[in-house]
């Protein structure tokens, strides 16, 4: 079984619509992360959370918000999706500290119409 | 910010050439080093990280990778490229700030085509 898992792996939505994209993990690590990858921009960082009560912003926030309901699991939300949020999301987790080698999901692509 | 550039977007060799994928970064502090890949359809995988100690690290499937703080480079290498080496290579830096370490900064990648 996979250690990280996204949901949905696929999704075409119009512009406007509110769309949840779904991270779960059983690495057990504290810190989770939500990428978008763009071609020829390679990953960008959108927001990161250290433990269920620690969210921070990354280089690319606005248009997203994300929760972090429990240890395991990371939710990324657009409120109102925009064409150019057309991109390959990915889901990463670290256990932090020294190491801080994250592990990836195996994406989701987010087609906004 | 820091930032991290890749210098070649697209490299093409034929099987069993030798190949170097340069990576400098701009952050004079502490960071660590990663390169990943992703292989056609998948998700990024590691490649071989640099935390400290002994600059050349080796990492899967045949790839090392040195780190020249003087340079704020980390260039990966592989002496004999194979077919299935075609992917996409990114060279990421995690640097660390009062808080302990911060998100990965990558590079736009390079995309990488090894013809038989």
């Amino acid at each position: 079984d996979a250690d990280v898992t996204q949901t949905p792996r696929n999704r075409i939505t119009k512009t406007g619509k509110r769309i949840m994209l779904e991270c779960s993990q059983t690495k057990g690590h504290d810190r989770m992360y939500w990428y978008r990858q763009d071609p020829g921009l390679g990953l960008q960082l959108i927001y990161y959370s250290f433990d269920v009560k620690d969210i921070n912003k990354g280089e690319i926030s606005d248009g997203y918000s994300v929760s972090r309901q429990a240890q395991a699991k990371f939710s990324l939300s657009l409120e109102s999706a925009i064409p150019n949020q057309t991109a390959l999301y990915f889901c990463a987790t670290s256990s932090g500290g020294d190491l801080n080698e994250q592990f990836f999901g195996p994406g989701t692509r987010l087609t906004v119409l | 910010a820091q930032s991290v550039s890749q210098h070649n977007h697209h490299v093409i060799l034929s099987e069993a050439a030798s190949l170097e994928l340069g990576c400098n970064y701009s952050y004079g502090g502490t960071v660590n080093l990663f390169w990943y890949v992703q292989y056609p359809g998948q998700h990024l995988q590691l490649l071989l990280k640099y935390f400290s100690g002994d600059p050349l690290v080796k990492g899967i499937k045949g790839f090392e990778a040195e780190f020249i703080k003087s340079k704020f480079s980390f260039n990966l290498r592989k002496p004999s490229v194979q077919w299935s080496d075609t992917a996409e290579y990114f060279c990421a830096v995690c640097k660390y700030s009062g808080g302990g370490a911060d998100g990965l900064t990558f590079g736009k990648g390079t995309h990488l085509i090894i013809q038989p």
